[in-house]
């Protein structure tokens, strides 16, 4: 089946630094890549929708210059947390809609744990 | 009103119970509904997949959506500790659209 890999899977940084996120899709390829957020004990939330190749669309209230999202192929989708704030802590999960779409749901990564101290 | 309603729990059984989930929505464009599981600091596992409205059953499994009412419904029948997770669902409009979540609720099975 299709597999998104994601990394990291946890990590910790200092307020005021940047972190990078990757997706990748394994086996298939990714013509969009929704980027999902999610605090304790709520749902997942829409950040940002990208097309390869094109600008991602942000979701309201989520800042484009703080969530830098870059979508260059049809395998990999990036999201860097710029300027992070404790604030940010969260766990982030990217989703890949399969470009020969047979698929009944989208694939999710396995999630990234982000800390920011 | 949010878009999706699903309430928290948590929804404690004792193993071989039948459990129901449900999940109400206002978006009348939606026309493609899931069910996932998610493990605590993992990524969602799609479960069930319906289109428009009706049932599906896959083992223990089965999926409901009734459109009329804006209301999906997720069965697991002989409950298993194993089953013990948080179960969202997930809606979405046309191809490309994203899938937009409910809140979760937190199941537990005990044997």
């Amino acid at each position: 089946g299709a597999v998104v890999s994601q990394h990291p899977s946890w990590v910790i940084c200092k307020s005021g630094t940047s972190v990078k996120i990757e997706c990748r899709s394994l086996d298939f390829q990714a013509t969009t890549m929704f980027w999902y957020r999610q605090f304790p004990k709520q749902s997942l939330m829409l950040m940002a929708t990208s097309n390869e190749g094109s600008k991602a669309t942000y979701e309201q209230g989520v800042e484009k210059d703080k969530f830098l999202i870059n979508h260059a192929s049809l395998t990999l989708s990036t999201l860097t947390v710029t300027s992070a704030h404790p604030e940010d802590s969260s766990f982030y999960i990217c989703s890949a809609r399969d470009k020969d779409f047979h698929r009944s749901g989208y694939t999710f990564g396995s999630g990234t744990r982000l800390t920011v101290v | 009103q949010k878009e999706v309603e699903q309430d928290p729990g948590p929804l404690s059984v004792p193993e071989g119970a039948i459990v129901s989930l449900n999940c109400t929505y206002s978006n009348s464009a939606f026309q493609y509904f899931m069910w996932y599981r998610q493990y605590s600091r993992k990524g969602p596992e799609l479960l069930m997949y319906t289109y428009s409205s009706g049932n599906k059953e896959d083992g223990r499994f089965t999926a409901q959506v009734d459109k009329s009412s804006k209301y999906i419904s997720l069965f697991i029948r002989d409950s298993q500790p194993s089953d013990s997770a948080t179960y969202l669902c997930a809606m979405r409009g046309q191809a490309g659209t994203a899938l937009i979540f409910g809140k979760g609720t937190t199941l537990s099975v005990s044997s």
